[in-house]
């Protein structure tokens, strides 16, 4: 079955932890991104990957990294989280960047953060 | 700055309702629109327009874009309760980067 997957679903952590959500997808898609969703704000693009070890900043990449050491990975790292980066994070997929009607967006993972 | 807004931000209706959901946007160079619905989980596509006047529809869901007013409409007729979700309406940056610019979402609930 094609699909993104993410992990963890849930976590909560605590200030200053280092922590990795990993996005996977099987579909051999080269373009992969991250958003985060706030309430009143929508979906925000964090980075994105056009291909294998490209990646670029989106609209909010304070806080975060990211790596594309393979095509199907893609996570997110924050170093030391913080109370504002509580939030549902959703990864998404596609063959290629122009390919936005077949986005593919995994399942979401919220993080709280205290 | 692109920007993409929605209204009603909420709606509640009954069983049965036809409801008109608004997006605007402003975005230099347009590319295309999307519209999404999201259930407690990953956006789900619905439709994407690119050209003005032209209905895109599936089922009791339809759509269209007017690119002189730069809006769009997304129509649910005979509305079930299985529709109540938000609604996301998204313009694709015009930089190539695959960026989608959201809207807030229409928290949709249809009461029985």
């Amino acid at each position: 079955e094609a699909q993104v997957t993410q992990n963890p679903r849930y976590l909560i952590t605590v200030t200053g932890k280092k922590l990795t959500v990993t996005c996977s997808q099987n579909m051999n898609h080269e373009y992969m991104s991250w958003y985060r969703q706030d309430p009143g704000l929508g979906l925000r693009q964090i980075y994105y990957s056009m291909n294998v070890e490209v990646t670029d900043k989106g609209d909010v990449p304070e806080g975060y990294k990211v790596s594309r050491k393979e095509k199907r990975n893609f996570p997110l790292i924050l170093e030391s989280p913080s109370p504002n980066q509580t939030s549902l994070y959703f990864c998404a997929s596609s063959l290629w960047v122009s390919s936005t009607d077949t986005q593919y967006f995994g399942p979401g993972t919220r993080l709280t953060v205290l | 700055e692109d920007k993409v807004v929605q209204s009603p931000l909420s709606l509640v209706v009954h069983e049965g309702d036809t409801v008109t959901l608004n997006c605007s946007y402003e975005v230099t160079n347009f590319r295309s629109l999307l519209w999404y619905k999201q259930e407690k989980k990953a956006p789900t596509f619905l439709f994407m327009l690119t050209s003005s006047g032209i209905e895109k529809k599936s089922g009791r869901l339809s759509s269209i874009l007017d690119k002189k007013e730069l809006f769009s409409i997304l129509n649910i007729t005979a509305t079930q309760t299985g529709d109540s979700a938000v609604y996301l309406c998204a313009v694709e940056d015009p930089g190539n980067t695959g960026k989608l610019i959201f809207g807030q979402g229409t928290t949709l609930q249809v009461k029985p």
